[in-house]
């Protein structure tokens, strides 16, 4: 089946330090990705739709240039948390739709990052 | 604007009983309705989806759920719960009403199955 891969899994790293996650899509194309950040106990939080070729959405209220997207390819898009600070510390995870029309994405296994 | 809700936050069921974890929906248009679980510290996995045709639709790991029109519902059902099955579970709609699409996720629901 289709497999989103993400990495890092895990990250830890000092306030003011930028911190780079892929999402690759392995065995299918995709045109559109989707980045969410979770809380403890809580849902998943929209933050941006990533694009290939294009530049990403992002949602009310997330700072784009705190939260750089970068969509190159057919199968990578990568979210970058530039000089982060501890309040940016959280479970991020990426996601797929397989295809277009109501399709169920595929989601990477996540990334917790912490921020000391 | 589309929306789910789960209105409980967890549900607790004994091993061998059946389960149930709720879901209302408002959309404008034909829902296009899913089901997800998460495991702890990992992305989540989809269980099922409703489109369209029948109203009970049968998903992975023996789950299935109903969707409901009158009631604007989208239930997450199994007949006999398993400790394994003790999960985050999520419910989403399928949005494209700003012109681009994406999925709108409910709070979750977390599901222990007690031995």
């Amino acid at each position: 089946g289709a497999v989103v891969s993400q990495h890092p899994s895990w990250v830890i790293c000092k306030s003011g330090t930028s911190v780079k996650i892929e999402c690759r899509s392995l065995d299918f194309q995709a045109t559109t990705m989707f980045w969410y950040r979770q809380f403890p106990k809580q849902s998943l939080m929209l933050m941006a739709t990533s694009n290939e070729g294009s530049k990403a959405t992002y949602e009310q209220g997330v700072e784009k240039d705190k939260f750089l997207i970068n969509h190159a390819s057919l199968t990578l898009s990568t979210l970058t948390v530039t000089s982060a600070h501890p309040e940016d510390s959280s479970f991020y995870i990426c996601s797929a739709p397989s295809g277009t029309d109501y399709q169920p994405q595929h989601f990477g296994d996540g990334t917790r990052l912490s921020i000391l | 604007a589309q929306s789910v809700a789960q209105p409980e936050d967890q549900v607790n069921v004994a091993e061998g009983n059946p389960l149930t974890v709720k879901c209302t929906y408002s959309v404008s248009g034909n829902p296009y309705l899913f089901w997800y679980v998460q495991y702890p510290n990992r992305g989540l996995q989809f269980l099922l989806k409703y489109i369209t045709g029948d109203n009970l639709v049968k998903g992975s790991y023996g789950f299935e759920a109903e969707f409901n029109k009158s009631q604007t519902s989208f239930h997450l059902k199994k007949p006999s719960a398993l400790v394994s099955d003790s999960a985050l579970y999520f419910c989403a709609v399928f949005d494209s009403t700003s012109g681009t699409y994406k999925y709108i996720f409910g709070t979750g629901t977390r599901l222990k199955v007690l031995a």
